[in-house]
């Protein structure tokens, strides 16, 4: 069975500061994994996505993840936080089961940006 | 290429009511997924339809229940309204194939009072 853990349910950085988004996933098969961010009142937007062909995925809005398999991780950073950066973002997993790829979502992580 | 569009964006209901929630997947789509939002439980899966058919179905009561048409677009039901059915309600559409990412609409806000 597939889980995903986010650590932290709110991050606060400085406008400039290193953000760092913590997620680990348990699956029972090598997963596909993914970040979502989502703003007040919308839909989720898919940030990046794990495909297997590089451990280091970089996505848009200057993002990047990094799967590690031997930590079961798939942490998102990025270099500098703009303000508006500040939303929920949400790590998912997807192993597929029976024919179906519904991904599993992490509980979310508010980033918070200070001016 | 259109998005994924939900209508209506926001509804008010009153405790008992029934409502139905309308998704239009991406042309192309065939698999349409359910997901409930609210501040203490998160996203929860509800259910999955793949060419008219549930293919998956989340741990929700036999109040909420779905459809698809042939054209691939979806309806949620939620029958004896409580509550706490207030929530974001969100549907997503993707291709239903493997490391297919999926592409959520903006969602439907519903207010049980």
């Amino acid at each position: 069975a597939q889980s995903v853990t986010q650590l932290g349910s709110h991050v606060s950085v400085s406008e400039g500061a290193l953000v760092l988004l913590r997620c680990n996933y348990s699956s029972s098969v090598p997963p596909y994994l993914f970040w979502y961010v989502q703003y007040p009142n919308q839909g989720l937007q898919l940030l990046l996505k794990y495909t297997s062909a590089a451990t280091l995925v970089k996505g848009i809005n200057g993002f990047e993840a990094e799967f590690k398999k031997s930590e079961t991780s798939f942490h998102l950073t990025k270099p500098s936080a703009h303000m508006s950066d500040a939303a929920e973002y949400f790590c998912a997993v997807s192993e597929g089961t029976g024919g179906s790829y519904i991904p599993t979502f992490g509980r979310g992580t508010s980033l918070i940006v200070h001016p | 290429k259109a998005g994924v569009t939900q209508t209506p964006r926001y509804l008010i209901k009153t405790r008992g009511q029934q409502v139905t929630l309308s998704c239009s997947p991406i042309s192309g789509h065939r698999s349409v997924s359910w997901y409930q939002q609210t501040p203490g439980q998160g996203l929860q899966f509800l259910f999955e339809y793949f060419s008219e058919t549930q293919r998956n179905k989340g741990n929700f009561p036999g109040r909420f229940s779905g459809r698809q048409f042939s054209n691939s677009r979806s309806e949620m039901n939620v029958s004896t309204l409580e509550l706490g059915d207030s929530a974001l309600y969100l549907c997503a559409s993707s291709t239903g194939q493997e490391n297919t990412e999926a592409f959520f609409g903006q969602g439907t806000r519903l207010t049980v009072v």
